[in-house]
């Protein structure tokens, strides 16, 4: 069974452009997360989808990003524009249901110059 | 707010050497715990959990204990290898409430084996 799927895997770019991420859940999985993990921190959610609906985006910082979950399915994270703070990495996670396993896709690092 | 807090890393050790990893946490509720593991270039993976106190999470020779009384869960093997080297992170969820499923983690804590 194909795990959580993520890209780009790594993404440079300049401060003030615009960046995407994108994530493939487990299929059949209904939960879909985004988190945020600074270097040498632990990651922290930013919002989370049950099927199509952000059920939980209170870390979101809503100025700058957004996110959509299109069929309940695939998921896009978007930043516009960047700073220089918001280079992380960046972590998909999709469980069955609310409250089970969450199974973590491999990040997206994002460098902001 | 809940929060968890790990042991300083990193952490190095020789193969079959003895490994503890210190958490507490702290909690408004009665959690479930849960240590992750991140290999290198991989996602991170959920290596054990004990959802009640006294409980014992157990998997691929590690082990933590749930202990209410001084809010730990304690990562512990009794002869590391080298492909345990990766970084652990503890965390802690709810099964009900408002934050139902919601991961809270530690800092992560980086483990390097040795031959």
């Amino acid at each position: 069974e194909a795990g959580v799927v993520q890209s780009p895997r790594y993404k440079i770019i300049e401060k003030k452009q615009p960046v995407a991420f994108w994530c493939n859940p487990i299929s059949g999985h209904n939960t879909l997360y985004w988190y945020l993990q600074n270097l040498g921190q632990g990651p922290e959610l930013l919002i989370r989808y049950e099927n199509e609906e952000a059920v939980d985006d209170s870390q979101l910082p809503k100025d700058r990003f957004s996110a959509e979950r299109l069929k309940g399915v695939d998921s896009t994270l978007k930043i516009q524009p960047a700073e220089l703070g918001d280079s992380a990495v960046y972590l998909c996670a999709s469980s069955l249901l609310r409250g089970y396993e969450q199974f973590f896709g491999p990040g997206t690092r994002l460098t902001v110059l | 707010g809940d929060s968890v807090t790990q042991m300083e890393g990193p952490v190095t050790l020789s193969e079959e050497a003895f490994l503890t990893i210190n958490c507490t946490y702290t909690a408004t509720g009665y959690p479930s715990l849960f240590w992750y593991v991140q290999y290198p270039g991989e996602g991170l993976q959920l290596l054990l959990k004990a959802t009640k106190a006294d409980d014992k999470g157990s998997n691929k020779g590690f082990e933590a204990t749930y202990r209410k009384e001084t809010t730990s869960f304690h990562l512990e093997k009794g002869s590391v290898q080298v492909s345990d080297s990766a970084v652990y992170f503890c965390a802690l969820s709810y099964a009900g409430g408002t934050s139902y499923g919601k991961l809270t983690f530690g800092q992560g804590t980086i483990l390097t084996v040795h031959p």
